[in-house]
C-alpha cells in the first residue's frame, strides 16, 4: 500500500513570504495530522482533521497559518507570510480513524526561512 | 499542563548491550502510549502502542515497553541492542480526554559496532 506523500520534501523562502505545503494520506484513512518538528525537538500538532472536519486546531497560529483538506482526502498547510521561527519540518500523519489512534508519517517537508 | 518527558537527550551503547529509554508523563486517567522511531533518512514509524491489558507490550524488531500506571511511565527496553538500531525514539501519549498525541522531544540513540 503507498504511504503518506508530501511534496515539496525542501523549501527556501525569505521571511514574509508565504508557503504551501501538500499531503496525500493513505487511501481511506479518515484522520489526518499537520505536525510541525523544530531541530532537536519532537512532532508539535498543529491541526487535525477528521475526514474534511477540523477537529483539534489549538496549536495553529491562524494569524499566519491555515489548512484545509479538500473533500475529506488531500490537504494543504499555508504559511503567510513566514517567519525565521518557522523553520522547521512539517510533517503529515494519517490514520484510520474510528478509535484506531496509530499515526503513518509521510517524509516531511524541510522548511527554511531566511 | 499535559507533558511528556524523556530525559535521555542521548544514549550511546556497545553492540549487545541492553537498552532502556525513559518515558514519562503528566496525565490523569486513561492514557494510550505509544514509541515511535525514525532511522536515519526515513519516516516515523510505530514501533509498538499500548492501549489496554497486559501492561507488557512487544513490539517489532525485539522492542518492548512497559506500562507501570503509578509511576506514569512506559519505557522502552531491548535487551540486546544491534547497529541497526541507531535511530531517534520517541515517546507519544494521548489522553482519553483529548484528541491529540503529545509527542516527547526524543532520544538519540547511537549504537558502536
Amino acid at each position: 500500500e503507498a504511504g503518506v506523500a508530501q511534496s515539496p520534501r525542501y523549501k527556501i523562502i525569505e521571511k514574509r513570504q508565504s508557503v504551501a505545503f501538500w499531503c496525500n494520506p493513505i487511501s481511506g484513512h479518515a484522520t489526518l495530522y499537520w505536525y510541525q518538528q523544530i531541530l532537536g525537538q519532537g512532532p508539535k500538532l498543529l491541526i487535525q482533521f477528521q475526514n474534511n472536519g477540523v477537529v483539534d486546531d489549538s496549536q495553529l497560529p491562524k494569524d499566519r497559518f491555515s489548512a484545509e483538506r479538500l473533500k475529506g482526502v488531500d490537504s494543504t498547510l499555508k504559511i503567510q507570510p513566514a517567519k525565521l521561527e518557522d523553520s522547521a519540518v512539517y510533517l503529515c500523519a494519517s490514520g484510520p480513524g474510528q478509535g484506531q489512534y496509530e499515526q503513518y508519517f509521510g517524509p516531511g517537508t524541510r522548511l527554511t526561512v531566511t | 499542563a499535559q507533558s511528556v518527558s524523556q530525559h535521555n537527550h542521548h544514549v550511546i551503547l556497545s553492540e549487545a548491550a541492553s537498552l532502556e529509554l525513559g518515558c514519562n508523563y503528566s496525565y490523569g486517567g486513561t492514557v494510550n502510549l505509544f514509541w515511535y522511531v525514525q532511522y536515519p533518512g526515513q519516516h516515523l514509524q510505530l514501533l509498538l502502542k499500548y492501549f489496554s491489558g497486559d501492561p507488557l507490550v512487544k513490539g517489532i524488531k525485539g522492542f518492548e515497553a512497559e506500562f507501570i500506571k503509578s509511576k506514569f511511565s512506559f519505557n522502552l527496553r531491548k535487551p540486546s541492542v544491534q547497529w541497526s538500531d541507531t535511530a531517534e525514539y520517541f515517546c507519544a501519549v494521548r489522553s482519553s480526554s483529548a484528541s491529540k498525541i503529545i509527542f516527547g522531544s526524543g532520544t538519540r540513540l547511537s549504537i558502536r559496532p
